[in-house]
């Protein structure tokens, strides 16, 4: 069975610029999570994706930043336009279950 | 809202040497505690959880950890580090709102393991 994938693993982008990154969770999950890790801090909550639609984001910094899943599949997040402090690492989970989520390798994302 | 306190960021033991790791959790519930271990180019790895009963837990690759709510703690154990273990630490508590459950995690621990 095919884990959760995030795509690209690294992107380095510059300030004021774009950058969506992608999730695809494992088949069947409803559920969808995003969490971002600044560096040297603890990992947090940004949005939960139940199927398509958005249950709880409450995490979400700031309306730079969009969350999406289209069809209740993959899923993306675009950050426009990045800033400084959005450089960390952005992790994917996906459960079909309450608490046995599974997690991708995160995308590191820094902007310079 | 429930947070969760990791004390030591960084620590170093010697393979074979026992371990534990320590995690304290606020929570005004009876809490879902979780570790997850993130070894170098991997994602975050489910070692154990507690939901309820036994107080002490089992997880994969050796580890265990023990609630103990009177301390609000849920360290994590090993009694035999082996190199392999060398990896970032992150110990999580459980929100389940009844439409969702996301996890509050700490700062994390990384292990170094001296051969």
């Amino acid at each position: 069975e095919a884990g959760v994938t995030q795509f690209p693993s690294h992107s380095v982008i510059e300030k004021g610029q774009t950058v969506t990154l992608r999730c695809d969770p494992i088949s069947g999950h409803d559920n969808l999570y995003w969490y971002r890790r600044v560096m040297g801090k603890e990992i947090k909550f940004l949005l939960h994706f139940v199927k398509e639609s958005k249950q709880d984001e409450s995490g979400m910094p700031n309306n730079r930043f969009l969350a999406e899943r289209t069809g209740g599949t993959y899923s993306t997040l675009k950050v426009q336009p990045a800033e400084l402090e959005d450089s960390g690492v952005y992790f994917c989970a996906s459960s079909q279950h309450y608490f046995k989520a599974f997690f991708g390798q995160g995308t590191r994302l820094t902007v310079v | 809202a429930q947070s969760v306190t990791q004390p030591d960021i960084h620590i170093t033991v010697s393979e074979g040497a026992s371990l534990e790791l320590r995690c304290n959790y606020s929570y005004g519930a009876t809490p879902y505690l979780f570790w997850y271990v993130q070894s170098p180019g991997q994602g975050l790895q489910l070692l154990l959880k507690y939901f309820s009963g036994d107080t002490l837990v089992q997880g994969i690759k050796g580890f265990e950890a023990e609630f103990k709510r009177s301390q609000s703690s849920f360290n994590l154990r090993k009694p035999s580090v082996h190199w392999s273990d060398a990896a970032e630490y992150f110990c999580a508590v459980g929100a389940n709102t009844g439409t969702a459950s996301k996890l509050t995690f700490g700062t994390g621990t990384r292990l170094q393991v001296t051969l």
